[in-house]
């Protein structure tokens, strides 16, 4: 099964927040990810979190971690038509040999 | 943006044939990974490599193989195409295997077996 889960379908108005969740299983030290992947393009690096951190923020992009509960989110604020795309998030872990293990990936739609 | 090519962009190619995928970097970088990207999937680790003729196996590797002569390019093979493997193929680079190095993405090869 999955190491990485997130939800598959995300539709918000343009000018509201979205969030995006994401659960993973690794408890080891752990970085966690956020890519961005527009359609018919490789995969962007957003930004990224290591698990002793709660929370970091980035312009629009606010990253979420709850520990306990092995959650991350990501929070888009005023989001925009030119933020359509598919999110992933990864988690890279010393058991896994440092490679990174996606999610299966949210596709966010943005309405005007 | 990194410099990572992928050739081709796109390929069809029929059952049972061998297929290449060439990764090629600019960036000097140590590390290179082949995925595969599936819906409902996400992107699945086929192979990765941590230098010139290293190679290991992801969690998606039989019928791909791998290989790397030098450290620039990084070579995934189907030795013989099915129709499972239709899939959109991605390379990415990184300058060290450890837990807060970026990796970077090609723009991806798609890949339809018939």
């Amino acid at each position: 099964g999955e190491d990485v889960e997130q939800s598959l379908f995300l539709s918000v108005r343009e000018g509201d927040s979205s969030v995006i969740n994401c659960t993973y299983t690794d408890s080891s030290s752990t970085y966690l990810y956020w890519y961005k992947q527009e359609p018919g393009a490789g995969l962007q690096l957003l930004t990224y979190i290591f698990s002793n951190m709660d929370m970091k923020q980035d312009q629009r992009l606010t990253v979420l971690l709850n520990k306990k509960d092995k959650h991350l989110s990501l929070r888009i604020a005023d989001t925009q038509t030119g933020d359509s795309a598919i999110y992933f998030c990864a988690e890279k872990t010393g058991s896994q040999g440092g490679k990174l293990i996606f999610g299966q990936g949210t596709e966010l739609s943005v309405k005007p | 943006d990194a410099g990572i090519t992928q050739s081709p962009r796109h390929k069809v190619t029929e059952t049972g044939t061998p297929v290449t995928l060439r990764c090629h970097q600019t960036e000097n970088h140590r590390y290179m990974y082949w995925y595969r990207q599936d819906p409902g999937h996400g992107l699945r680790l086929i192979h990765y490599s941590y230098g010139v003729k290293d190679t290991d196996k992801g969690e998606v590797s039989d019928g791909y193989s791998v290989s790397r002569s030098k450290t620039e390019d990084f070579l995934l093979t189907l030795e013989s195409a099915t129709s499972s493997q239709t899939s959109v193929y991605f390379c990415a680079i990184s300058e060290s295997g450890t837990l807060n190095t970026e990796a970077f993405f090609g723009q991806g090869t798609r890949l339809t077996v018939v």
